[in-house]
């Protein structure tokens, strides 16, 4: 079975910072995909970013850049100049390729960006 | 391009009552998964459906059953409601291509209130 661990129960920066939030999976799959989600109050579960594990090059979305670490198991999210709008659940998320077992979340980091 | 959606938003019933939540896939999407988000839980993998059948299910008990319809919606039914089941629940939609990537993208949720 595969495990998805958010050690940061909740982080909070001041706008204009730049935060990392930590995550750790653990799996004895080759084919996988890892996925940062991010949940607003207005609950819509949105795709931040996905790393392909097979992908050495870490994957970055503009201001959101992840630093994946395979053989550490390691798949953490930078997000850069943080907007007022980044405040949300965060979620870290595993899918072995193809998605039958759907996807392992961990618990979430809930962000919070300060004026 | 309409996203997934889900009804009803809200939703309340007792203890021993069924519950029936509807999504209704991105046009073009073939896969459902269903997820349920309580609280202290985080988001578990409920059941995936491909092209009007049930192909995978996560750790849950019986009592937790849907279906796909040929128009790739889906239903998920409850029976034998506990309080435990109180919980957001996520739709999320793809197009199933075998074991690659295919995204997962998630409706706004119903969230099931069990008094």
């Amino acid at each position: 079975a595969q495990t998805v661990t958010q050690s940061q129960p909740e982080m909070s920066v001041q706008e204009a910072e730049t935060v990392t939030l930590s995550c750790t999976y653990d799996t004895s799959e080759n084919n996988y995909y890892l996925f940062w989600y991010k949940q607003p109050p207005s609950r819509q579960m949105i795709l931040v970013i996905r790393q392909e594990a097979y992908k050495q090059q870490n994957a970055t979305e503009n201001r959101f850049s992840v630093n994946f670490q395979k053989a550490a198991k390691s798949f953490s999210l930078k997000i850069s100049d943080s907007q007022l709008g980044d405040t949300a659940m965060y979620f870290c998320a595993f899918m072995i390729g193809g998605g039958a077992d759907g996807l392992t979340f961990g618990k979430g980091t809930h962000l919070i960006i300060q004026p | 391009e309409a996203g997934v959606t889900q009804s009803p938003t809200h939703l309340i019933k007792t203890r021993g009552q069924q519950a029936t939540l509807r999504c209704s896939p991105i046009s073009g999407h073939t896969s459902v998964y269903w997820y349920q988000q309580a609280l202290g839980l985080g988001l578990q993998f409920l059941l995936w459906y491909d092209e009007g059948e049930e192909r995978n299910r996560g750790n849950f008990p019986p009592r937790f059953s849907g279906r796909q319809f040929p128009n790739y919606s889906s239903e998920l039914n409850v029976n034998a409601l506990e309080l435990e089941d109180s919980a957001l629940y996520l739709c999320a939609s793809s197009l199933f291509r075998g074991r690659v990537y295919n995204e997962q993208f998630f409706g706004p949720g119903t969230r099931l209130t069990v008094l």
